[in-house]
């Protein structure tokens, strides 16, 4: 079955540190996204892949960095993380200009 | 700029009524409206949507939503709604050949038995 795993489930890391979210998919999608998600914002679009190599800004990509080295991994790199990133992140694959996205499960991040 | 709005923050029901969940957007051209339903500690799963065509779409477990050019509006409705159906639901846009997806703030159902 089709799917988008997250790892890890769940996260903490100490301000100033480096932390890596990974995911993957087995849906063969060009797009992948990476959103948070926090309370009284919804869904905000950090970054996102049109394919193998290319990384896109989304509309929050500031103190984030991508990674798409495969069609099927795309990584969110918070390199120096902080208090302020504590957040849950979700990554999503889907077809160009499609709607229906499928949805990892999400990891809960708490940067201390 | 397509926005995308969800008026109801909170709902609550009692298991067996109707619901209905109501999102307006706003763009001037031709869009996907779709919903996402989010059980609690979950990703987000992709209900339905809609593009074309007859404006009545059919959506899993008895859900459907109803497009109308002239409200601006794509809302959801379930004639019988069971306690199982107590998530947060998301309305969402996207313009075809876009790179993403515009989702409303959200509106979570409660369903009390």
């Amino acid at each position: 079955e089709a799917a988008v795993t997250q790892s890890p489930r769940n996260k903490v890391a100490v301000t100033g540190g480096k932390v890596t979210l990974s995911c993957n998919q087995t849906n063969n999608h060009n797009n992948m996204y990476w959103y948070r998600q926090d309370t009284g914002h919804g869904l905000r679009l950090i970054h996102y892949s049109y394919g193998a190599g290319s990384t896109e800004k989304g509309d929050i990509p500031d103190g984030y960095k991508a990674s798409r080295p495969s069609q099927e991994n795309f990584s969110l790199i918070l390199e120096l993380a902080t208090p302020s990133q504590t957040s849950v992140y979700f990554c999503a694959s889907g077809d160009p200009g499609g709607s229906d996205y499928t949805f990892g499960s999400g990891t809960r991040l708490l940067v201390i | 700029t397509q926005t995308v709005s969800q008026s109801d923050a909170h709902v609550t029901v009692f298991e067996g009524d109707s619901v209905e969940l109501r999102c307006n957007y706003s763009y001037g051209g031709s869009i996907y409206l779709s919903w996402y339903i989010q059980h609690h500690g979950r990703g987000l799963q992709f209900l339905l949507k809609y593009y074309s065509g007859n404006p009545v779409v059919q959506g899993v477990n008895g859900f459907e939503a109803e497009f109308s050019k002239s409200d601006s509006s794509f809302h959801l409705r379930k004639a019988s709604v069971h306690w199982s159906d107590s998530a947060v639901y998301f309305c969402a846009v996207s313009a075809p050949g876009g790179y993403k997806v515009v989702f409303g703030s959200g509106t979570r159902l409660l369903v009390s038995p």
